[in-house]
């Protein structure tokens, strides 16, 4: 597609439940990105992409949080046993590999775990 | 290590006057050099880059960067505020001998409000 889709916009679950975000990059890029923002707050790095390569974890606040991208293309960030404080706009995002070029982001998926 | 810092967490200013939003940053080579916008319940957008050659750098809405290395600094700037500026602004670098390691990293980012 034309820019990095990610759904749903916007979800609200139960304390405890899991949920699935999904993220489709632009067509051809091979690095996809997983950020978090809590409200009014800065980019929390949560996990990494690139190409065939072993993602980069390391961002990841906790072993609930797990993603996966298939076919080198659509990613899914899953949350477990969700808390409260995980409310927050997931942000996604893709580039080309070399990066220089930055990052085109999504419209993100506002999550409310109530 | 690379890092990025934005010393200011908000900037005022009046509409029509110039307005400066400060980025320093730290890597261990050449930088790659970005300043993305995010306006109100919206995703990142891409403003303007920094890769090679000439330091002022001119991007979206009459934005510019100075990218001045002997202070390591990336400030972005535009000569005249819009109300419609309003919005919150990262600054992002990303260190060219980064190998596989490819990410950028963010600065906490700078809300700016130009004020009517």
């Amino acid at each position: 597609g034309a820019g990095v889709s990610q759904s749903p916009s916007n979800k609200v679950t139960e304390k405890g439940k899991d949920v699935e975000l999904r993220c489709d990059p632009i067509s051809g890029h091979t690095a996809l990105y997983w950020y978090r923002q809590s409200l009014g707050q800065g980019l929390e790095f949560l996990i990494y992409f690139q190409g065939n390569s072993a993602p980069d974890k390391s961002g990841l606040p906790s072993d609930r949080f797990s993603a996966e991208r298939t076919g080198g293309s659509v990613s899914t960030l899953t949350i477990q046993r969700t808390q409260q404080e995980d409310s927050a706009v997931y942000l996604c995002a893709s580039s080309n590999g070399q990066g220089r070029w930055g990052y085109t982001f999504g419209s993100g998926t506002r999550l409310t775990v109530v | 290590a690379q890092s990025v810092a934005q010393p200011e967490d908000q900037v005022n200013v009046a509409e029509g006057n110039p307005l400066t939003v400060k980025c320093t940053y730290s890597v261990s080579g050449n930088p790659y050099l970005f300043w993305y916008v995010q306006y109100p319940n919206r995703g990142l957008q891409f403003l303007l880059k920094y890769i090679t050659g000439d330091n002022l750098v001119k991007g979206s809405y009459g934005f510019e960067a100075e990218f001045n290395k002997s202070q390591t600094s990336f400030h972005l700037k535009k000569p005249s505020a819009l109300v419609s500026d309003s919005a919150l602004y990262f600054c992002a670098v990303r260190d060219i001998d980064a190998g596989n390691n490819r990410k950028l990293i963010w600065g906490l980012g700078t809300s700016l409000a130009v004020n009517p």
